[in-house]
């Protein structure tokens, strides 16, 4: 069965100060690994997708890592804001014989607190 | 959430009744889908559209049905809503499939009570 492990499952930071999300993946055949960030009261936005051959991959003060060999990836926030106040999901497709299916992590809620 | 609305943005409804979201798009996108959140749960698929006239059912459809009669309308129904569909929902919108990137709508708070 494939599954989509996030952790910590909530975790609170000081502004300023980084933090590393973790996600953990049982998901074959892989095609592409995405982190969304949802506000409360809002949709999922994209922050970053990644396929196989992408190892990191930036957008702001988002960087993401995948190691396809051990099916990991981890988001790192850098110089937190209050606005980086969030749940985080971490979202994995898959190629299959009807077509692609994702699978949605449940998320690490993030709290970033003056 | 620019090109994508959904609505209403929070209803209660009774048991029994039906109930009918609405999904709208101005990005002329191929591919709709719905999603239901719940704590505890990832994102869950519950139906999804390829085109006009053509839907398909996801993991957790029991209870519900679409339709999508235009390019920019997907519309959700739950035909006799229960406590168990009380729920977020989210549509989602992607010009080439779900193997690209996704935009939600801002989401449909449902409360059956």
């Amino acid at each position: 069965k494939n599954q989509v492990e996030q952790s910590p499952q909530s975790l609170i930071i000081l502004e300023g100060k980084n933090c590393t999300l973790q996600c953990n993946y049982t998901v074959s055949p892989f095609s592409n690994l995405r982190w969304y960030k949802q506000d409360t009261g809002r949709g999922p936005v994209s922050l970053t997708i990644m396929t196989f051959s992408e190892n990191t991959k930036s957008n702001r003060r988002y960087t993401a890592t995948l190691d396809a060999d051990t099916k990991q990836s981890s988001l790192h926030i850098t110089a937190s804001q209050l606005s980086d106040s969030a749940s985080y999901i971490c979202v994995v497709s898959s190629l299959t014989g009807g077509g692609n299916k994702l699978t949605f992590g449940t998320g690490t809620q993030l709290k970033v607190e003056l | 959430d620019a090109g994508i609305t959904q609505s209403p943005r929070h209803k209660v409804t009774e048991t029994g009744t039906p109930v009918t979201l609405r999904c709208h798009q101005t990005e002329n996108h191929r591919y709709m889908y719905w999603y239901r959140q719940d704590p505890g749960h990832g994102l869950r698929l519950i139906h999804y559209s390829y085109g006009v006239k053509d839907t398909d059912k996801g993991e957790v459809s029991d209870g519900y049905s679409v339709s999508r009669s235009k390019t920019e309308d997907f519309l959700l129904t739950l035909e006799s809503a229960t406590s168990s569909q009380t729920s977020v929902y989210f549509c989602a919108i992607s010009d080439r499939g779900a193997n690209y990137g996704y935009t939600f709508g801002s989401g449909t708070r449902l409360t059956v009570v």
